[in-house]
């Protein structure tokens, strides 16, 4: 069993749109989640920084974590064409993100 | 800033031909990784260095594969012999050094190398 299942997808929403992407883990040391963002043929960027358990918001953007549950979210708002990419959830044990476990990316295609 | 650099961008070579990948990273940046990224894998650490040492490479698959990091600016991926396994595309990603930073790890574009 791998430490980080996340479903590969493809999602396909419609412009407007509520999204959902989540994540799973077995470790239960993780205390810092992140989403990466990568576009087609881009490398990944941050879209998303979570400590511990609770939400955090920006603009658009939720994170959730539930790690009771071993749960993690990403919420996206009134989802756009621009939203297009593929979502990588990413943990570490330790604050310093020396190494981080990534999901194998979730596929998301937002249409007009 | 121009962010981290990768050399070549697409990298297409014979079985058992030897491959270079190259990395710059970030000015000021102390901690450089790299990682392969293949769809049935995701994207795996092989090897991350601080201040130009290798601390972690539990990472590295196989004697093929070393890197090294001869100064703060420049780092190489090599595989010899390449073999059509190691087709995927490998990320370059550096972080800073303060620790209120280093929350993330910024990547370069990636180099895409198929071996036939």
């Amino acid at each position: 069993q791998k430490e980080v299942e996340q479903d590969p997808g493809p999602l396909s929403v419609p412009e407007g749109a509520i999204v959902s992407l989540n994540c799973t883990y077995s470790n239960s040391a993780f205390q810092y989640f992140m989403w990466y963002r990568q576009y087609s043929r881009k490398g990944p960027e941050l879209l998303m920084y979570t400590y511990s358990s609770g939400n955090k918001e920006d603009g658009r953007f939720t994170a959730q974590v539930d790690k009771s549950s071993k749960y993690i979210s990403l919420f996206i708002r009134d989802s756009q064409p621009s939203d297009s990419a593929t979502y990588l959830c990413a943990m570490s044990a330790t604050r310093n993100t020396d190494k981080l476990i990534f999901g194998t990316g979730t596929r998301l295609q937002v249409f007009p | 800033d121009a962010g981290v650099i990768q050399s070549p961008r697409h990298e297409v070579t014979e079985m058992g031909q030897e491959v270079t990948l190259r990395c710059k990273p970030i000015s000021g940046h102390d901690y450089l990784f790299w990682y392969r990224q293949t769809m049935m894998r995701g994207l795996e650490l092989l090897i991350y260095f601080n201040n130009n040492v290798p601390i972690d490479d539990s990472g590295m698959p196989e004697d093929r594969f070393s890197a090294k990091m001869p100064n703060a600016s420049f780092s190489t991926l090599k595989i010899q012999p390449s073999e059509p396994r190691d087709s995927a595309v490998y990320f370059c990603a550096s972080s800073p050094r303060e620790e209120t930073t280093r929350e993330t790890q910024y990547f370069g574009p990636g180099t895409r190398l198929l071996v036939l």
